[in-house]
C-alpha cells in the first residue's frame, strides 16, 4: 500500500518555466513533509520541508504549498534550470524519529 | 564527519553468498536509517536505530537480514543466503531532529 502517492511520473519543462510536482497522503498522523532531490548514482538529498502549521514554505526557487484538508502538497520551481533536471521524491514521516514514506519519484527533465 | 559514509560503494554477490554493508552515520546523530531503493525508484524502509538501539525494525525480512549499531564502530547491515531480488541500491541515512541526511548508498548485484 503506498502511504504517498505522486505525479506525475516524469515531466518535461522549458528552462525557464515553472515545474510543479504533486502528492497526496492519507495518514493523517504524517506530520513532517520533505521533498529531496536524487541525482543518478547519487543519496537523496534534503531540498525543502514543511510541517502541517503552515500552508506554504519558500526557498528561494522552491517552494512547498500544503493542503492539510485536501491532504495534498506539491513543489513548486520557479525558473526552471537544466541543472535542476533530476528525480524528485517527496515523503512523509509522523515525527523525526520515525521512518520517511516516499513517494514513487518524479523524473523532472529541464530543456535548454 | 559532515556526511554519513557508506562503504562499499558497489557489491556483487552470486545468489546464496552473504552481504555486508557499511554506514558511519553523521557524528552527533542519534537516528540512523536504512532504505532499499529497488529499480523502479521506490524506496523500502528496512530498519532505524536510536543509539546502538533497533529503534523500528518493521521493514526487515527478518529470515535473511539484519542490522547493527555498535558503538565506536560503523553501523552494518548484513544479509544472508542473498537471493536476486535483493539487488538495489540500499541508502543510509541520519539525523538529530527531522531531517534525514543520506549516504551516497551501496549498489548491491545479486547474480
Amino acid at each position: 500500500q503506498q502511504q504517498v502517492k505522486q505525479s506525475p511520473q516524469s515531466l518535461i519543462v522549458q528552462k525557464g518555466g515553472i515545474s510543479i510536482i504533486n502528492c497526496a497522503y492519507e495518514n493523517t498522523a504524517f506530520d513532517y513533509f520533505p521533498w529531496y532531490q536524487q541525482f543518478p548514482g547519487k543519496g537523496p538529498a534534503l531540498l525543502i520541508a514543511i510541517r502541517p502549521d503552515v500552508s506554504e514554505k519558500k526557498e528561494g526557487r522552491f517552494t512547498i504549498s500544503f493542503n492539510k484538508s485536501a491532504k495534498q502538497f506539491s513543489l513548486h520551481i520557479m525558473d526552471s534550470q537544466p541543472g535542476d533536471s533530476a528525480t524528485y521524491f517527496c515523503a512523509a514521516s509522523k515525527n523525526g524519529a520515525n521512518n520517511l514514506f516516499f513517494g514513487t519519484g518524479t523524473r523532472l527533465t529541464v530543456i535548454p | 564527519g559532515e556526511e554519513v559514509a557508506q562503504t562499499p560503494k558497489h557489491l556483487v554477490r552470486g545468489e546464496g553468498q552473504k552481504a555486508k554493508l557499511y554506514c558511519a552515520p553523521i557524528k552527533g546523530h542519534s537516528y540512523v536509517f536504512w532504505y532499499q531503493q529497488v529499480l523502479k525508484n521506490e524506496f523500502k524502509f528496512l530498519i532505524s536505530f536510536q543509539n546502538e538501539n533497533v529503534f523500528d525494525e518493521t521493514g526487515m525480512p527478518k529470515e535473511r537480514f539484519s542490522a547493527k549499531c555498535l558503538p565506536n564502530s560503523p553501523c552494518s547491515l548484513e544479509i544472508q543466503a542473498t537471493k536476486l531480488e535483493d539487488s538495489a541500491v540500499y541508502f543510509c541515512a541520519s539525523s538529530q531532529g527531522d531531517t534525514q541526511y543520506f549516504g551516497p548508498g551501496t549498489r548491491l548485484t545479486v547474480l
